[in-house]
């Protein structure tokens, strides 16, 4: 991909287990961001953590970040089937750099 | 106003053709972007407009043309394509504080179809 790349590139769990999908990208960033996508229409925002912050928490979501890593993963507690979409990371680099890693396809079985 | 308005949401067009792509936006926003997805790839950044001034063109072959007429509004011309360029087209735009960017709305995007 143009910034990074996302494991696994598919994930399957039950409903009611935790899914974590992780990203790696290339260059320094200004912060990293998480979407989803249902059905390969637009993407909606789902979390976004500054270069500078190394957890954050919204709803059942969990993001970490290591930029000595160059890493960051996306935690989803509690799945539901309504979970099942693919998921983005995407760094905002600077020079108005937007890109997307390769993405996460879960399936949350009812 | 949190949305991103992209019109057609289809289009089938075939390689003769000129038809162009339109996004619109209320949010004040004054970075916008153009990204190609094919299916089950990630989306590709074509076009960054920021300020209504083109600030990246990711090597985008010259039969797409984009274009920020003023701050709500951005284009995708498009000429003589090829069946290959038959994909999702994604509209974004964002805040751009200080340098770095805000989360991105995205419109619903266009399925294009080159015959």
């Amino acid at each position: 991909s143009q910034q990074g790349e996302e494991d696994p590139q598919a994930l399957s769990i039950q409903e009611g287990e935790n899914a974590t999908m992780n990203c790696s990208y290339k260059t320094s960033i200004n912060n990293l961001q998480w979407y989803r996508q249902n059905s390969g229409r637009g993407l909606v925002h789902l979390i976004l953590i500054r270069s500078n912050e190394r957890e954050k928490h919204s709803g059942r979501l969990r993001v970490t970040l290591d930029t000595s890593k160059k890493s960051s993963s996306l935690l989803i507690t509690a799945s539901r089937a309504a979970d099942t979409a693919s998921y983005f990371c995407a760094t905002d680099a600077p020079g108005n750099q937007f890109y997307f890693g390769t993405g996460t396809s879960l399936t949350v079985i009812p | 106003d949190t949305e991103v308005t992209q019109t057609p949401k289809h289009l089938v067009m075939g390689m003769t053709n000129k038809k162009s792509l339109k996004c619109e936006q209320h949010m004040g926003h004054r970075a916008m972007y153009w990204y190609k997805q094919k299916a089950k790839k990630p989306p590709e950044l074509m076009f960054v407009y920021s300020y209504e001034k083109l600030s990246i063109n990711e090597s985008v072959p010259s039969r797409f043309s984009p274009e920020c007429p003023n701050s709500s509004l951005l284009n995708l011309h498009l000429h003589a394509l090829q069946p290959e360029d038959s994909a999702l087209y994604l509209c974004a735009s964002s805040q751009a504080r200080g340098g770095s960017r805000t989360e991105a709305f995205f419109g619903q995007g266009t399925r294009l179809t080159v015959v």
